[in-house]
């Protein structure tokens, strides 16, 4: 069993739809949540991260950790075009147990 | 304006020869890494380094080699025995580990650079 599961996809939902990605994990050492995104040919970029458990928004972006169910997800609201990327989860734990575990990314496309 | 450049972006090999990646960074980060994508198989580290002329292996070194002579610069050289070296390779860097706080150790990447063995 990998340490962090991500469904790759393809996700595809048309313009304005809320879209869910999710990512799952066994180590309960983690404690640093991060969500990626990357463009077709480009490198990937932070979206967001989250500490521990909770939720975080970032305009049309939610994060949300539920470490009970070591569960991540990550919510686009009014989804756009502009948003059709692949997101990669990562995710670490502190101290100097940061090495950072990637899941495999999940492939978005919003149809206009 | 401050990022890591890689180059070059596009790059072809004939199966035998070596070939280097160049990865540069201004952001004066004492962290750099080397990853590679292959289509379903996400990101996998090959080495990293934590300062000048140190680093270690990562998941997948075998086939590859990395120096580290400066602060700004780490690259890779691709050997002729990785057996499989077509992939999108993305060099990224980091700060120093923030070992408190909610703030993760924030990884930047650079645009990447795609190997196509011919």
């Amino acid at each position: 069993q990998k340490e962090v599961e991500q469904d790759p996809g393809p996700l595809s939902v048309p313009e304005g739809a809320i879209v869910s990605l999710n990512c799952t994990y066994s180590n309960s050492a983690f404690q640093y949540f991060m969500w990626y995104r990357q463009y077709s040919r480009k490198g990937p970029e932070l979206l967001m991260y989250t500490y521990s458990s909770g939720n975080k928004e970032d305009g049309r972006f939610t994060a949300q950790v539920d470490k009970s169910s070591k569960y991540i997800s990550l919510f686009i609201r009014d989804s756009q075009p502009s948003d059709s990327a692949t997101y990669l989860c990562a995710m670490s734990g502190a101290g100097n147990n940061r090495k950072l575990i990637w899941g495999l990314g999940t492939s978005l496309a919003v149809n206009p | 304006d401050g990022g890591i450049t890689q180059s070059p972006k596009y790059l072809f090999r004939k199966e035998g020869q070596n070939v280097t990646l160049s990865c540069e960074q201004n952001l004066n980060h004492d962290a750099m890494y080397w990853y590679r994508q292959d289509p379903g198989q996400g990101l996998r580290l090959i080495y990293y380094s934590q300062i000048v002329n140190d680093f270690q292996k990562g998941d997948i070194a075998e086939g590859y080699s990395v120096s580290r002579e400066k602060k700004e610069s780490f690259p890779l050289t691709v050997t002729s025995a990785q057996k499989n070296p077509t992939a999108f390779y993305l060099c990224a860097s980091s700060g120093p580990p923030i070992f408190q706080g909610t703030a993760p150790n924030t990884i930047y990447f650079g645009e990447g650079s795609w190997l196509t063995v011919v």
